[in-house]
């Protein structure tokens, strides 16, 4: 099944810097979708960007599309300690959304 | 309104003995799935449900586990002579009509340790 992979596993950084996090697919998708979890629980959606779309951006999110590359990234800008969580990419394709293993992001004070 | 909720937040169980898992999407969604994490993993597919179609069970991992979604509404997973490999976070989500392009609702999980 189409599962997008995230990169890197975990990620530390210093209050105030930027994260950047990767996920790269394998075949077509329709769109992507970025999403946060705190301490294994529920699921929270951050951004969807579409196939025919490059950039979005919400708030401090950052959200590229490369389908020529079949990878996208997620940057956080002027990171915060409450940023800490894991992030999920999900691929949207075939009617489905396939969620990828996810990146830990820790964030120090 | 209300989010999705699921119960019980937490179960602890014996292997061997049935347990069932509820989700209560939000009000109007008609599609709703049901997720299994391990510690550490990504989220595994297990069931579809969409309004009145057939489900997508593709994702049940074995003929212990199955699951109905009553009235087009509540949903019940449930996990027949549980094994220790069952224990994980059992995470549903619901979404407006079920296209990839939706966002999907997630509730809080359930956690689930077989002894």
């Amino acid at each position: 099944s189409q599962q997008g992979e995230e990169d890197p596993q975990a990620l530390s950084i210093q209050e105030g810097e930027n994260a950047t996090m990767n996920c790269s697919y394998k075949t077509s998708i329709n769109n992507l979708q970025w999403y946060r979890q705190n301490s294994g629980r529920g699921l929270v959606h951050l951004i969807l960007i579409r196939s025919n779309e490059r950039e979005k951006h919400s708030g401090r999110l950052r959200v590229t599309l490369d389908t020529s590359k079949k990878s996208s990234s997620l940057l956080i800008t002027a990171s915060r300690a409450a940023d800490t969580a894991s992030y999920f990419c999900a691929i949207g394709a075939n009617s489905k959304l396939t969620f990828g293993k996810g990146i830990t992001l820790s964030v120090r004070p | 309104g209300a989010g999705v909720s699921q119960s019980p937040s937490n179960k602890v169980t014996e292997k061997g003995k049935d347990v069932e898992l509820r989700c209560d999407p939000i009000s109007g969604h008609t599609a709703l799935y049901w997720y299994r994490q391990s510690l550490g993993q990504g989220l595994e597919f297990l069931i579809y449900f969409q309004g009145n179609s057939a489900p997508d069970k593709s994702g049940l991992p074995s003929d212990r586990f199955s699951a109905e979604r009553t009235g087009g509404s509540v949903s019940t997973l449930t996990i027949q002579r549980t094994q220790q490999e069952d224990s994980a976070v059992y995470l549903c989500a619901s979404s407006f009509q079920g296209y990839e392009t939706e966002t999907q609702y997630f509730g809080p999980g359930t956690r689930l340790l077989v002894l």
